[in-house]
């Protein structure tokens, strides 16, 4: 299994509190991702890497932030969580960014009250 | 931009029967790759099979294949000899080729059900 860990695993937050993801990586992959799952839309892309210091946005942006000082760590901010961030969130890694497999980790559960 | 479509919310099937789940994609490019993904309940996601679009063979692993139907924008996954690990949500994914930054898009997902 690639070397993915995310934190927290599961967390509930109140409206309008700010909350912080991390996707930590051990395989030095290049390329990393952000993905939301919600029922009736499968997984879309919130915010990806291409590198150190180097992200742009996914389909679903909108409320969330991403910063990559290191190649092990990205993370996801939602500036002042929604409801409609109530979601399941993935991260995943790619050592090529085109036509190779990426590895996804094992999801944080957040929900907001 | 891309849509994929999984027309099919619940499928179910015997074990050690195949079963097949559909796909649709529609897209302006040419040159992709269309993936199979798996997801247990352990929420893991995990590839099942992938399809460069330039190869008109179809992909093949194990007791898994696909029928890649390119002008029709068609790709659906059989599971042969069915298995109760099988048991699973399945999502159709793409990706364009080249300066995409491996950027995937998603189906909405088909949750597959073998019974034993």
């Amino acid at each position: 299994d690639a070397g993915i860990t995310q934190s927290p695993r599961h967390k509930v937050t109140e409206t309008g509190t700010p909350v912080t993801l991390r996707c930590h990586q051990t395989e030095n992959h290049r390329y990393m991702y952000w993905y939301r799952q919600d029922p009736g839309h499968g997984l879309r892309l919130i915010h990806y890497s291409y590198g150190v210091k180097d992200t742009d946005k996914g389909e679903v942006s909108d409320g969330y932030s991403v910063s990559r000082s290191k190649t092990e760590d990205f993370l996801l901010t939602l500036e002042s969580a929604t409801s409609s961030q109530t979601s399941v969130y993935f991260c995943a890694i790619s050592d090529r960014g085109d036509s190779y497999e990426q590895y996804f980790g094992p999801g944080t559960r957040l929900t907001v009250t | 931009a891309q849509t994929v479509t999984q027309s099919q919310p619940e499928m179910s099937v015997q074990e050690a029967e195949t079963v097949t789940l559909s796909c649709t994609y529609d897209t302006s490019e040419n040159n992709y790759y269309l993936f199979w993904y798996k997801q247990p309940p352990s929420r893991q996601m995990i590839l099942v099979i992938r399809q460069e679009a330039y190869k008109q063979q179809n992909a093949t692993e194990n007791r898994f294949s696909v029928n890649f139907q390119k002008a029709a924008k068609s790709f659906s996954l059989k599971i042969s000899d069915s298995q109760l690990g099988d048991t699973a949500m399945y999502f159709c994914a793409f990706m364009k080729y080249g300066t995409s930054y491996g950027k995937l898009t998603f189906g909405q997902g088909t949750i597959l059900t073998v019974h034993p």
